[in-house]
């Protein structure tokens, strides 16, 4: 099964509004990424957050990473209709390149 | 050049046709890697390059051949595919495949049908 599962699988709020999403996975990992993709295009790589790191910031983007709880989370501040994508997170356990994707979710941002 | 390309954008084929897609970086990448994702769905690992050598190969089907002529460039060969390999494929790069965790840029993809 895939190493990451993600909360909500869909997500609708409305512009100016917080989006959280969780991302939970498995086994032990060196880092966790987040990617963002719009419809049918490629992905993104919005930030990487390290085991040894706690939380990141990237303008509107913040990530925290519980190592002992084995789960992530992405808030998106003050939301804007551009951000409506399907959100991943990424886990690379140091298998030489092998980063295992999560099922996404799809964030709908209402003008 | 922080871009990866990929071509083509599109390409539909026949069960017996023989097609390429490629792909290009230009950031002095040493990691590449095609992924396959269908609608609604994660993107899959196919294949990892690594300093041009095939470090990964996730159990892909041999009418799926992977080629890396050099750094810069990464080919996935298609021959005789069913229509259930019609997907988006996805091309990566990334600093390098090992544990420094650089993240990965991707490619706009190419949408494949197969008829």
């Amino acid at each position: 099964s895939q190493q990451g599962e993600e909360d909500p699988q869909a997500l609708s709020i409305q512009e100016g509004e917080n989006a959280t999403m969780n991302c939970s996975y498995k086994t032990s990992i060196n880092n966790l990424q987040w990617y963002r993709q719009n419809s049918g295009r490629g992905l993104v790589h919005l930030i990487l957050i390290r085991s040894n790191e706690r939380e990141k910031h990237s303008g509107r983007l913040r990530v925290t990473l519980d190592t002992s709880k084995k789960s992530s989370s992405l808030l998106i501040t003050a939301s804007r209709a551009a951000d409506t994508a399907s959100y991943f997170c990424a886990t690379d356990a140091g298998n030489a390149g092998k980063s295992t994707f999560g099922d996404g979710t799809t964030l709908t941002v209402k003008p | 050049d922080t871009e990866v390309t990929q071509t083509p954008k599109h390409l539909v084929m026949g069960m017996t046709n023989k097609k390429s897609l490629k792909c290009e970086q230009h950031m002095g990448h040493r990691a590449m890697y095609w992924y396959k994702q269908k609608a609604k769905k994660p993107p899959e690992l196919m294949f990892v390059y690594s300093y041009e050598k095939l470090s990964i190969n996730e159990s892909v089907p041999s009418r799926f051949s992977p080629e890396c002529p050099n750094s810069s460039l990464l080919n996935l060969h298609l021959h005789a595919l069913q229509p259930e390999d019609s997907a988006l494929y996805l091309c990566a790069s990334s600093q390098d495949a090992g544990t420094s965790g650089s993240g990965q840029y991707f490619g706009p993809g190419t949408r494949l049908t197969v008829t």
